[in-house]
């Protein structure tokens, strides 16, 4: 079974500019979560997805950062302009319902200068 | 505010011994307790979990201890082996809402040959 693919594995940008990333979740995964893992921490919830639609988004700076999963399946997030501060690991992860086991991602990793 | 704290930061133990990381938790909703194994480049694989009706579970080397009462969950690793150096992530959530997990601050363990 394939695992949860993510791309790119790396991005550097400098700050002000855009970036997107974008996760392919476990087939038949129907919730799909956004991590921000920033160096020498754990990770934290940014966005979770039940299909094409949000649970919860409460910790999504929503001035910024934005996420879709319109097909209930692929998910893009996308930070607009980044900040020194969005330098981090970028996780995605899916499980088969909200009540599951998650898996994770390799990540990409985000630096912004 | 962190819902999950982790210690310690950092273990250092020679091959065969058992390493011990201890996590807290205050929010007594949380019905769900996971312990993540990370290496680097990597994103973090589902150790091992625990549920509040049972104080103890094993599986392999690994083990969960829980203590309801005190709000406390720890993991030990019988016989650690230099493959298991990694860095150890507890986490917490509850069936209620929308399940998210809170992830601790990580315990980077090393193990000597």
């Amino acid at each position: 079974e394939a695992g949860v693919a993510q791309s790119p594995r790396y991005k550097i940008i400098e700050k002000r500019q855009s970036v997107a990333f974008w996760c392919n979740p476990i087939s038949g995964h129907a919730t799909l979560y956004w991590y921000q893992q920033i160096l020498g921490q754990g990770p934290k919830l940014l966005i979770q997805f039940q299909n094409n639609g949000v649970v919860d988004d409460s910790q999504l700076p929503k001035d910024r950062f934005s996420a879709e999963r319109l097909k209930g399946v692929d998910s893009t997030l996308k930070i607009q302009p980044a900040k020194l501060e969005d330098s981090a690991v970028y996780l995605c992860a899916s499980s088969p319902t909200h009540e599951n086991e998650q898996f994770f991602g390799p990540g990409t990793r985000l630096t912004v200068l | 505010q962190q819902q999950v704290k982790q210690s310690p930061q950092s273990l250092i133990v020679q091959k065969g011994g058992i390493p011990i990381i201890n996590c807290a938790y205050e929010n007594t909703a949380f019905d769900y307790f996971p312990w993540y194994q990370q290496f680097p480049g990597k994103g973090p694989a589902l150790l091992i979990a625990i549920r509040p009706d049972v104080s103890e579970k094993k599986e392999g080397r690994f083990t969960i201890s829980f203590n309801k009462s005190a709000k406390q969950f720890s993991l030990h690793i019988m016989d650690s082996q230099p493959g298991d150096s990694a860095t150890y992530f507890c986490a917490a959530s509850s069936h209620t809402g929308a399940n998210n997990l809170f992830f601790g601050t990580g315990t980077r363990l090393t193990v000597i040959p």
